[in-house]
């Protein structure tokens, strides 16, 4: 079993479409954040939640709206997507973060394209 | 300011070879951390360490505090360690990244 999980893999759309990127992680950790790695491949965080509430969200358009509906998933809904959005989206959770953050598991990526 | 700076920013080596990457970060992280990225995209973390040194199989990662200073070394390095190595520094409850270290092993 995978132990993050992200879907799709791949996602092309055309600007201005709204879209969503869903992570579901089996590992019992209470942590999950989103990143996304830009075209020169670094990588930021985006969103970080804990338990279901929002921990961090790093200057994050608001177009950007993470869900969390149970501590095992955090989807990435995003609206009015933009040429500058594409990127690889990271899902990732830890075990906890209360005193330091743990050694953090990755989900595949999506590779968002819009056009 | 957060800043993890590392280099060198690529390194082709022949297989076997020794190899280390470093890592520099400004002050106030309380852990620093080491990944691994696939050619095919997957990360992996590989370390995450505070003090000392920690080692796992060929790979061995150091950390000086006083110098604010981590080192990842790959020793008897061979093509599949060819990837994308990461530093990121750990400020608080999020990671700050470095832009990576592209490694390339030649056999």
């Amino acid at each position: 079993d995978t132990a993050v999980s992200q879907t799709p893999k791949y996602l092309v759309t055309q600007m201005g479409n709204d879209k969503s990127i869903k992570c579901e992680q089996n590992l019992g950790h209470d942590t999950m954040y989103w990143y996304k790695q830009d075209s020169k491949k670094f990588l930021k965080i985006m969103f970080s939640y804990n338990n279901k509430e929002l921990i961090i969200n790093e200057t994050v358009p608001n177009r950007f709206s993470p869900k969390s509906p149970d501590k095992a998933h955090l989807n990435l809904h995003i609206n009015s997507l933009e040429l500058g959005d594409s990127a690889v989206y990271f899902c990732a959770s830890s075990q906890d973060w209360v005193g330091g953050i743990n050694i953090q598991y990755f989900g595949a990526g999506t590779r968002l394209s819009v056009l | 300011k957060n800043e993890v700076e590392q280099s060198p920013q690529n390194l082709t080596a022949q297989e076997g070879e020794f190899i280390t990457i470093n890592c520099s970060y400004s002050v106030g992280i309380s852990a620093l951390h080491w990944l691994q990225q696939h050619p095919g995209g997957g990360i992996v973390s590989l370390f995450m360490l505070s003090s000392g040194k920690k080692k796992h199989g060929r790979l061995i990662a150091t950390i000086n505090i006083q110098e604010k200073h981590s080192s990842l070394h790959i020793t008897a390095s061979h093509p599949r360690d060819s990837a994308v190595y990461i530093c990121a520094g750990e400020y608080g409850n999020k990671l700050v990244f470095g832009a990576g270290t592209i490694l390339r092993v030649k056999s």
